[in-house]
């Protein structure tokens, strides 16, 4: 079955400790991203890469690192989490440089920084 | 700055047709996205629009207009389960997709 798939789906931390959630995606897709989720302001791209060892900063890459190393996983790293990134993330690939390139979003991690 | 705006909440009755605007401001453009948002839910695609003009897929149709940088996506006939968030998104020159709040719509009986 194609899709995208996230780890964890649920997570509760503490301050500063680091984290790792992982994203990888079964459909060859060039394009990969990460997205928070906060009410009222949608989904905002935190870094989106087009390949493999090619990544780019979204609007809010800040607290955030990333990783394209191989083309189906896209990890998203948080260093030293702070409770402002207490969030609902997506990851969502797609084609690139095709006419057509739908995204597809994995179910959501929800994050809480304490 | 790259902007998206679209009506925070909109209301409509089962069975009739709605109709969900959408301007941008970005550098440049790739293509514009509608998608739709369940409470607690993943988006999923609806459609795409790159070149101007409108794009029928059953119930759901989205226009463009690139000189207006204006989009919109009509819902006919609209059923309960179509109460949802409702996202526009442009892919700007840098292939960063910029995403709108989102559009709460509310389905009335």
């Amino acid at each position: 079955e194609a899709q995208v798939t996230q780890n964890p789906r649920y997570l509760i931390t503490v301050t500063g400790k680091k984290l790792t959630v992982t994203c990888s995606q079964n459909m060859n897709h060039e394009y990969m991203s990460w997205y928070r989720q906060d009410p009222g302001l949608g989904l905002r791209q935190i870094y989106y890469s087009m390949n493999v060892e090619v990544t780019d900063k979204g609007d809010v890459p800040e607290g955030y690192k990333v990783s394209r190393k191989e083309k189906r996983n896209f990890p998203l790293i948080l260093e030293s989490p702070s409770p402002n990134q207490t969030s609902l993330y997506f990851c969502a690939s797609s084609f690139f440089q095709r006419e057509f390139n739908e995204q597809f979003f994995g179910p959501g991690t929800r994050l809480t920084v304490l | 700055g790259q902007n998206i705006d679209q009506p925070t909440e909109m209301t409509a009755t089962e069975g009739a047709i709605v109709q969900i605007n959408c301007t941008y401001q970005t550098s440049g453009f790739n293509g514009l996205f509608w998608y739709q948002q369940h409470a607690g839910e993943a988006p999923t695609f609806l459609s795409y629009n790159v070149l101007d003009g409108l794009e029928e897929k059953g119930r759901f149709s989205s226009f463009l207009s690139r000189s207006k940088g204006y989009s919109y996506l009509l819902l006919k006939e609209l059923q309960m389960k179509d109460s949802a968030s409702y996202l526009c998104a442009v892919m700007d020159s840098n292939y960063q997709l910029i995403w709108g709040a989102g559009t709460k719509l509310i389905i009335k009986p």
